[in-house]
């Protein structure tokens, strides 16, 4: 099992550029998590997607936007990107249920740097 | 809301000794709770959680954590501190009836002495 993966590994984009990260869940896993860790910070929630659709989110701009494809891997896009979108990118698959007691596994991440 | 608050962003101790690494929550619902470890250039693992069953959580590799509801604290410890224990360790709350989201404390950085 590869468990969960990510790409690219890094990226180094320009202000206003667009990007688009990727992720594969686990096997097994349907529900997808994304998460922002800025440099010294713990991750931030940004939104979660279950049967291709987005589920919740968190308090991003609608820069950030994602997708979920039937096999369960997801995107995550930034539009318009600022200085302060440099982070590191993780995302995380779940089984759906359990009220959100089934565990998340995190995949290393996708750093995002921006000039 | 919900929020985690993660007490000492660095704490050193030597190989061997005990290791306490503090969190105090806020929830306005019974939460569960969650340590998570991040070693460099990695994503995060689970160390172990708790959901309301008993208030004393064993995790991997001989961590624990105890839930006290009076103090809204979930400290993880460990008994003695291996070199391979240095890391990033983040607190994590969910709500449980927000289906998964996870929010997490700033983190502590434990660094191991010979």
């Amino acid at each position: 099992d590869a468990g969960v993966t990510q790409s690219p590994t890094h990226l180094i984009k320009t202000r206003g550029q667009q990007v688009t990260l990727r992720c594969s869940p686990k096997s097994g896993h349907d529900t997808v998590s994304w998460y922002q860790q800025a440099l010294g910070q713990g991750p931030q929630f940004i939104f979660q997607y279950y049967e291709e659709e987005e589920r919740q989110r968190g308090n991003f701009p609608d820069r950030f936007s994602g997708h979920q494809f039937p096999n369960y891997s997801s995107e995550l896009n930034v539009n318009a990107l600022l200085l302060g979108d440099s982070a590191l990118y993780l995302c995380a698959s779940s089984l759906n249920g359990a009220g959100g007691l089934n565990e998340q596994f995190f995949g290393p991440g996708t750093r995002l740097t921006v000039l | 809301a919900q929020s985690v608050t993660q007490l000492g962003s660095h704490v050193s101790v030597s190989e061997g000794a005990l290791v306490l690494l503090r969190c105090n929550y806020s929830s306005s619902v019974p939460p569960y709770l969650f340590w998570y470890v991040q070693y460099p250039n990695q994503g995060l693992q689970l160390l172990l959680k708790y959901t309301s069953a008993a208030t004393l959580v064993k995790g991997i590799n001989g961590f624990e954590a105890e839930f006290k509801k009076s103090e809204t604290s979930f400290h993880l410890t460990k008994p003695s501190a291996h070199m391979s224990d240095a890391a990033e360790y983040f607190c994590a709350v969910s709500d449980p009836n927000q289906g998964g989201k996870l929010i997490f404390g700033q983190g502590t950085e434990l660094s191991v002495k010979p």
